[in-house]
């Protein structure tokens, strides 16, 4: 199967600083990648769509200057989290659809970032 | 909005049968039922979807009742490693610019 890497698996960060996050689809190309934000015990929470070469759709509640999201080319999705504070800490997970003819099963996940601010 | 509900928490003995059920009333003519779980700090796993047949691959089989409005996930022999929670979730398929909605899922604890 397709599969989704994320960089870096957990992080740990002063409070005010800037962190990167990297989602890459290894051995496929894809046009749409989702983040997704998961707090302790809880769902994925949709943050944002990103499309290759546009600017991200942000969900309700969810802020674009905060959470800065580049989909620069098929394969990689980043998405900088800035001016990081504690409540910022999460579980980062992205993925990516790709097209398996006929199967259904389109969308792959990223193992993803624990991050921790302190 | 999630379109399933699933029970929040299950226990299963090891090496015997886990049946997850999922209720999805309201799933539309052209939407699968897909299953994935998510084992803890880790991202979701895909398990299994299907249409209106049952379904069985290497990891579980897929009951959907003739109605549709109902579905469980058959983990035939569940082992520690299964332990996770488990998402039902209703969709398109083949629908590339849209996320999943994941619900609560089940808790599936498999013990010893």
């Amino acid at each position: 199967g397709a599969v989704v890497s994320q960089h870096p698996s957990r992080v740990i960060c002063k409070s005010g600083t800037s962190v990167k996050i990297e989602c890459r689809s290894l051995d496929f190309q894809a046009t749409t990648m989702f983040w997704y934000r998961q707090f302790p015990k809880k769902s994925l929470m949709l943050m944002a769509t990103s499309n290759e070469g546009s600017k991200a759709t942000y969900e309700q509640g969810v802020e674009k200057d905060k959470f800065l999201i580049n989909h620069a080319s098929l394969t990689l999705s980043t998405l900088t989290v800035t001016s990081a504070h504690p409540e910022d800490s999460s579980f980062y997970i992205c993925s990516a659809s790709h097209r398996l003819a006929g199967v259904g099963n389109e969308q792959f996940f990223g193992p993803g970032t624990r991050l921790t601010v302190l | 909005d999630a379109k399933t509900t699933q029970p929040p928490s299950m226990d299963c003995a090891e090496g015997r049968a886990a049946n997850l059920p999922c209720n999805h009333s309201t799933i539309s003519g052209n939407e699968y039922v897909y299953w994935y779980r998510q084992i803890h700090s880790q991202g979701p796993q895909y398990i299994i979807h299907g249409l209106k047949n049952n379904e069985t691959n290497e990891m579980a089989s897929l009951i959907i009742t003739e109605d549709r409005k109902s579905s469980t996930l058959i983990l035939p022999h569940a082992t520690l490693r299964d332990t996770a929670v488990y998402y039902c979730i209703v969709r398109v398929p083949d629908n590339y610019g849209q996320n999943f909605v994941f619900g609560p899922g089940t808790r599936l604890s498999v013990l010893p």
